[in-house]
């Protein structure tokens, strides 16, 4: 079993709509989750960060965490061209160790 | 802040030959360095962690007297491809994080090599 596991995609979406991005990971105990953007050709860049059960919302960006279920979601509103990217979740079970899914490819159809 | 840079950020080099990708951070101590490779189209694949002044730690399946990583100081962290090949050519992206419990990573622009 992967530590992290995302759907491959691609996900498509029309411009202005809502993307959803789920992940899922196997350690029970991590305790922090991050939210990284890859365009093609280019490092990947943080785009949100949570830690506690629940929301975060930072512009058009929310996240969600349910560490009951294992689960970790990032929500985009107002979907826009521009976010057209790959997605990678990652889980930072303790200080050293980060794992990676394998990454969501969305596009945004204008 | 949280800067990190890379050095090239592309390189050209003939099979055989050996070539240094550097990694810095510039506004704060990485205690922690992370070496990835992605192949076109597929997902980053962890090569090593490094931390400073200690030997890195390899993943499983990468060659670690081909890949030399050395972790010397809080801000710089090296990757030297041995004897490059055809089959080496990638882009590699090192991150680096303070090692602290939920520190996030930051990368590092990337350095495209094609082996010739």
């Amino acid at each position: 079993q992967k530590e992290v596991e995302q759907n491959s995609g691609p996900l498509s979406v029309p411009e202005g709509a809502i993307a959803s991005l789920n992940c899922t990971y196997s350690d029970r105990g991590s305790q922090s989750f991050f939210w990284y953007r890859q365009y093609s050709g280019k490092s990947p860049e943080l785009i949100m960060f949570i830690y506690s059960n629940g929301d975060k919302e930072d512009g058009r960006f929310t996240a969600q965490l349910n560490k009951a279920s294992q689960y970790v979601s990032l929500l985009i509103r107002d979907s826009q061209p521009s976010d057209s990217a790959t997605y990678l979740c990652a889980v930072n079970p303790t200080g050293n160790q980060f794992y990676f899914g394998t990454g969501t490819s969305l596009t945004v159809i204008p | 802040g949280a800067v990190v840079s890379q050095h090239p950020s592309w390189v050209i080099c003939k099979s055989g030959t050996s070539v240094k990708i550097e990694c810095r951070s510039l506004d704060f101590q990485a205690t922690t360095m992370f070496w990835y490779r992605q192949f076109p189209k597929q997902s980053l694949m962890l090569m090593a962690t490094s931390n400073e002044g200690s030997k890195a730690t390899y993943e499983q399946g990468v060659e670690k007297d081909k890949f030399l990583i050395n972790h010397a100081s809080l801000t710089l962290s090296t990757l030297t491809v041995t004897s490059a090949h055809p089959e080496d050519s990638s882009f590699y992206i090192c991150s680096a994080s303070q090692g602290l419990a939920g520190d996030e990573q930051y990368f590092g622009p990337g350095t495209r090599l094609t082996v010739t």
